[in-house]
């Protein structure tokens, strides 16, 4: 069956400093991979998603990148935190057929002081 | 591109049937999820409606009308452990789903 790990499961990081979040899915290949942030009490708010390894798709911009050096491993990073990037961070995976249900890691609330 | 209109809250007695409506603006649109939400917890895949009419999977049920680009989801005999949030998302081919802004579903004795 297929898995998602998405680590850390927390992070309080002080402004300006950098950030590496990473996810990884097991027991499927080709999977489109997807980054989302929630604020509090707030809708899914897509990132970047990917359709393949190196291959990415920035849906807003801001001072976050992404990077899918594997197949099954996709990267969100910062260099310099705002105490705007607080939230609740997913990663989801999916079958490459548009048709078919994301799913979702246990996410990563990121508190930035 | 997407929009879906969800409504913020519901308010519904355990026991009860409520319903989440769900209406879109799309474009190259094939088909509604609904995923469930609980408070600190991630997104899970709830339903996906590709064809108009009912779905049901036990004590939800789904529903599309591509016509009046409207959906919903029902919850028959709601249980405490019902309350959470319910986003509706619109699938279009291969692009990234859009998602609604959730609906808070309370559940009250």
């Amino acid at each position: 069956s297929q898995t998602i790990h998405q680590w850390p499961a927390t992070l309080v990081q002080p402004v300006g400093s950098p950030l590496s979040l990473e996810c990884t899915v097991e027991g499927t290949s080709n999977p489109n991979l997807y980054w989302y942030r929630q604020a509090a009490g707030r809708g899914l708010q897509l990132l970047f998603y990917s359709v393949g390894i190196g291959q990415i798709s920035s849906e807003v911009p801001q001072n976050l990148s992404a990077s899918r050096p594997q197949d099954r491993q996709f990267i969100l990073s910062s260099k310099k935190l705002l105490l705007s990037d607080s939230g609740f961070y997913l990663c989801a995976w999916s079958v490459m057929s548009g048709d078919q249900p994301q799913h979702f890691g246990d996410g990563t609330r990121l508190s930035i002081l | 591109g997407q929009s879906l209109e969800q409504p913020s809250e519901v308010t519904a007695v355990e026991g009860a049937i409520v319903q989440i409506n769900c209406t879109y603006q799309t474009s190259g649109f094939y088909g509604l999820s609904w995923y469930q939400q609980h408070d600190g917890g991630a997104p899970t895949f709830l339903s996906y409606n590709a064809l108009d009419g009912l779905e049901e999977t036990g004590r939800f049920s789904s529903f599309l009308s591509r016509s009046d680009s409207y959906g919903y989801l029902l919850l028959q005999e709601l249980q405490m452990k019902d309350s959470a949030s319910y986003f509706c998302a619109g699938v279009s081919g291969n692009t990234p789903l859009v998602f609604g802004k959730g609906t808070r579903l309370s559940v009250i004795a």
